[in-house]
């Protein structure tokens, strides 16, 4: 089983939805959780850290599933400047470094 | 303004050509990363450091090689050994490595070097 996972997409979505993103991981030790943004031939930028208890951020909202071992990302009312590909990172205590899913892409379309 | 900076943004290695890359930060981070990214595929860990003078094995470290001399810089070395070096190199620092962080502590990325084999 891979450490993080993302489905790849892609996700085409009008302006205005809401379109949601999950990720799974293996390890139960892991503590820290996030999302980042990457555009196109840049480097990943943090979006938001996930909280235990779910955090929100203007139009996104992150969730953490300890006991199913997921996170999840839900963007409402997406713009066109949302078009990018998000990643999920996990810590990895025990190993002592971050891993990455290999990243969800969405494009808005007008 | 901190931050990290990577130099050269575009690199070319001729076969059999080591090659430097530049990761430099101001952020009095403990931690520095190496990663690979591959189209299609998400990032890979090369090496890391949590200290100067300390550097570790990641996932993917044959063909590499990297110093932590200074707490600002981390350069890493393609070496000739590695057959598949064209890809895209990002630099990343954290305050401390994962295991002695705490809760929502995380890294930031340098701007990346995109390497190409001539």
């Amino acid at each position: 089983r891979k450490e993080v996972e993302q489905d790849p997409g892609p996700f085409n979505v009008p302006e205005g939805a809401t379109v949601a993103f999950n990720c799974t991981y293996s390890n139960s030790a892991s503590q820290s959780f996030f999302w980042y943004r990457q555009d196109c031939r840049k480097e990943p930028k943090l979006l938001m850290s996930v909280y235990s208890s779910g955090n929100e951020d203007g139009r996104f909202t992150a969730q953490l599933n300890r006991a199913s071992q997921y996170i999840s990302l839900l963007i409402r009312d997406s713009k066109l400047s949302d078009s990018a590909t998000y990643l999920c990172v996990v810590n990895w205590p025990t190993g002592n470094q971050f891993y990455f899913g290999t990243g969800t892409s969405l494009t808005v379309i007008p | 303004d901190g931050g990290i900076t990577q130099s050269p943004k575009y690199l070319f290695r001729k076969e059999g050509q080591n090659v430097t890359l530049s990761c430099e930060q101001n952020l009095n981070h403990d931690a520095m990363y190496w990663y690979r990214q591959d189209p299609g595929q998400g990032l890979r860990l090369i090496y890391y450091s949590q200290i100067v003078n300390d550097f570790q094995k990641g996932d993917i470290a044959e063909g590499y090689s990297v110093s932590r001399e200074k707490k600002e810089s981390f350069p890493l070395t393609v070496t000739s050994a590695q057959k598949n070096p064209t890809a895209f190199y990002l630099c990343a620092s954290s305050i401390a490595p994962p295991a002695r962080q705490g809760a929502g502590e995380t890294q930031y990325f340098g701007p990346g070097t995109r390497l190409l084999v001539l």
